[in-house]
């Protein structure tokens, strides 16, 4: 298995443009986490899904984020309009039942 | 609420020498306390947890109940230990989402 899959590696955007993340869980992962990591707040939990439910999005920061899972391979982390605070690694995370969270290898976002 | 805090951003020491980053909570529950490790470009990965009570590249960490801390230890540390640690917490064994704290850059001199 690859592990837990992103895409775009690398983004870079321009202030009020759209961008959509992607991520492929481990397949037979029943659960789904998206964090933000900077250098000001560390690793946040943005929003998690289970059986492509979403759980909790309590961290989602505002209504310019939005995430979905219309399936349980697959799952969109978008921002519309994104702003430059919105740089950041994006991480996605996926889990069986109580075990191990194994992580994506990100996705890092400029935001000009 | 609960809470995770590590109070070191930045750590360093000698080759050899012993390190301990610290982690302290805050829940009124039972935790469960995890280390995660992230090696310079590469994946934010599980060192250990608690309740495996098992030692991971000579690193180990005992949860105190009593002083509410998870610090994670090694004797002698190596150059390739530098690296990015963060400590989190799951509120018990239904687990759910992580708490993470905000990470302890530590840095091994040779």
């Amino acid at each position: 298995d690859a592990g837990v899959i992103q895409s775009p590696r690398h983004e870079v955007t321009e202030m009020g443009q759209e961008v959509t993340l992607r991520c492929k869980p481990i397949s037979g992962h029943d659960y789904l986490f998206w964090y933000r990591q900077t250098m000001m707040r560390g690793l946040e939990l943005l929003i998690y899904f289970n059986n492509n439910v979403p759980i909790d999005d309590s961290g989602m920061p505002e209504d310019r984020f939005s995430a979905k899972m219309p399936n349980a391979s697959f799952s969109t982390l978008k921002i519309q309009p994104s702003e430059p605070r919105d740089s950041a690694v994006y991480f996605c995370a996926s889990r069986l039942l109580v075990y191990e969270q194994f992580f994506g290898p990100g996705t890092r976002l400029t935001v000009l | 609420a609960q809470r995770v805090t590590q109070p070191e951003k930045l750590l360093s020491v000698f080759k050899g020498a012993p390190v301990e980053l610290k982690c302290n909570y805050s829940y009124s529950g039972s935790p469960e306390l995890f280390w995660y490790v992230q090696y310079s470009r590469q994946r934010l990965q599980l060192l250990l947890r608690h309740i495996s009570r098992e030692s991971i590249k000579g690193f180990t960490a005992d949860l105190n109940k009593g002083e509410t801390s998870f610090h994670l230890k090694k004797p002698f540390a190596q150059e390739e230990d530098s690296a990015m640690y963060y400590c989190a917490l799951s509120r018990g064994s239904t687990l759910g989402r992580l708490y993470f704290g905000r990470g302890t850059q530590l840095t091994v001199w040779p």
